[in-house]
């Protein structure tokens, strides 16, 4: 089945450190590929999608490039703030019907002034 | 407005209790869906539905039962809770690729 698997937290920061988070994937078929964040107390959010093979996704200055040959979805951005503090999730959907999606075990971010 | 929401935000209950979660979608989507968060964080499908296909997957227990009296709503049955069903329960609902999610419910079994 689908699996995605992604970098163990938590991490720690300091204030305008660059930030790479790795995700990798397992699908049967060609899915989308996503990343999640969950800000303290709150549900979950999009943060950024792409949907094919060299695609990428980028919102808030975070980035994140499908790669097919390697199967990854890393997750950058260039200065992290104290407000990016949060969970981040890695995720995928096979499409075709049911977008449900498959998640990474997540990656707790803590960025300090 | 909130576009999924889900009532109550917090639960505590005692062991052999019935209970339900209430998730409703304002966004006019067709599917909605239930997941599972742990204590880890580790967050996992239970169901997806839409009008016309419930797709359960298959590990979790019939305990636990989607019931939707319409499109706009995807309510949570559990019975007989038992101490490992705590977790935090997302609701969240697309039309696409995009899921929208609730605030989720925390549910504590004592």
């Amino acid at each position: 089945g689908d699996s995605v698997t992604q970098m163990e937290g938590p991490v720690t920061l300091s204030e305008e450190a660059f930030l790479t988070i790795n995700c990798t994937y397992t699908a049967t078929g060609y899915p989308s590929l996503f990343w999640y964040v969950q800000y303290p107390g709150e549900g979950l959010q999009l943060l950024l999608k792409a949907t094919k093979a060299d695609d990428k996704g980028s919102n808030k200055g975070f980035e994140a490039t499908y790669r097919k040959e390697t199967t990854s979805f890393h997750l950058e951005k260039g200065s992290v703030q104290v407000s990016d503090s949060a969970v981040y999730f890695c995720a995928l959907s096979e499409g075709a019907g049911s977008y449900q999606l498959t998640f990474g075990k997540g990656t707790k971010l803590s960025v300090i002034p | 407005d909130t576009a999924v929401s889900q009532t109550p935000k917090y639960l505590v209950t005692q062991m052999g209790n019935d209970k339900s979660i209430k998730c409703e979608q304002n966004l006019g989507h067709d599917t909605m869906y239930w997941y599972k968060q742990d204590s880890k964080k580790f967050l996992k499908i239970m169901f997806s539905y839409n009008n016309k296909e419930l797709i359960i997957n298959e590990t979790v227990p019939n305990r636990f039962s989607p019931k939707s009296p319409d499109k706009a709503h995807l309510n949570l049955h559990i019975n007989s809770l038992e101490l490992g069903d705590s977790a935090v329960y997302f609701c969240a609902s697309s039309q696409g690729m995009e899921a929208f999610f609730g605030q989720g419910t925390r549910l504590t079994v004592v």
